[in-house]
């Protein structure tokens, strides 16, 4: 069975850095694409960027090239977000989902990690 | 591309059938169309990829269809779980992008 297991909650200060992970089981870690995806108090879904960890190779959107680094372990099949210096408009929720597709592309989000809700706050 | 769901919210029963439709700034590879449900407090779940194809566990009450720049999702028999938000998405040019979202409440 698939899982993708978030980290806990987080409450940090403006300024501060932070790194969340995403733990996956189930499936052959290093051949899929893992994606981040923000969601804001109240808001839709926004993608953030992709990482392949067979080789760490990164997509980014443009909206959140330079805000965020990915990374991920294949050693312990684990996925991370990180950020340098929150600002408070960080706060969200933030998910990892395992990326399938077909014909070499990765297309859609199949499994979802349960979220870690990401507080920026003076 | 952008993806604009309509309608925004939408009141039904249980019982009834209901089309939520995504349309797309620029025409979409319906293989890179898909949907999502996602309810309050929980991630969203894959209901649709490929337009029209059921992801795993999925009830065949869910069905997608369109193709270009039009495309719907239609729950048949609405069953009170239904009542969520649902999100259409595509992938294109390496990027990805979600519309708004479409929330169906119980009337």
């Amino acid at each position: 069975e698939v899982q993708l297991e978030q980290s806990g909650a987080e409450v940090t200060k403006p300024g501060e850095s932070l790194k969340i992970s995403c733990k996956a089981s189930g499936y052959t870690f290093s051949s899929s694409w893992i994606g981040w995806v923000r969601q804001m108090p109240g808001k839709g879904l926004e993608w953030m960027g992709i990482i392949y960890p067979g080789d760490s190779d990164t997509r980014y959107s443009p909206s959140f090239q330079g805000q965020v680094t990915m990374s991920a372990d294949k050693s312990i099949t684990t996925a991370y977000l990180q950020w340098s210096s929150l600002k408070a408009s960080d706060t969200a929720i933030y998910y990892c989902a395992r990326v399938r597709g077909y014909g070499g592309y990765a297309v859609y989000f199949d499994y979802w990690g349960q979220g870690t809700l990401v507080t920026v706050s003076s | 591309t952008v993806l604009t769901q309509s309608p925004g919210n939408l009141s039904l029963s249980p019982g009834e059938i209901t089309t939520l439709s995504c349309r797309a700034s620029q025409s979409v590879n319906s293989n890179y169309l898909s949907w999502y449900q996602q309810k309050p407090g929980q991630a969203p779940r894959l209901l649709i990829y490929g337009a029209s194809s059921r992801a795993t566990g999925i009830p065949d009450r869910f069905s997608g269809s369109g193709s270009g720049t039009e495309f719907t999702l239609t729950i048949n028999r609405l069953e009170p779980e239904d009542f969520a938000v649902y999100y259409c998405q595509q992938y294109g040019n390496s990027l990805y992008t979600f519309g708004q979202g479409t929330k169906l409440e119980i009337k």
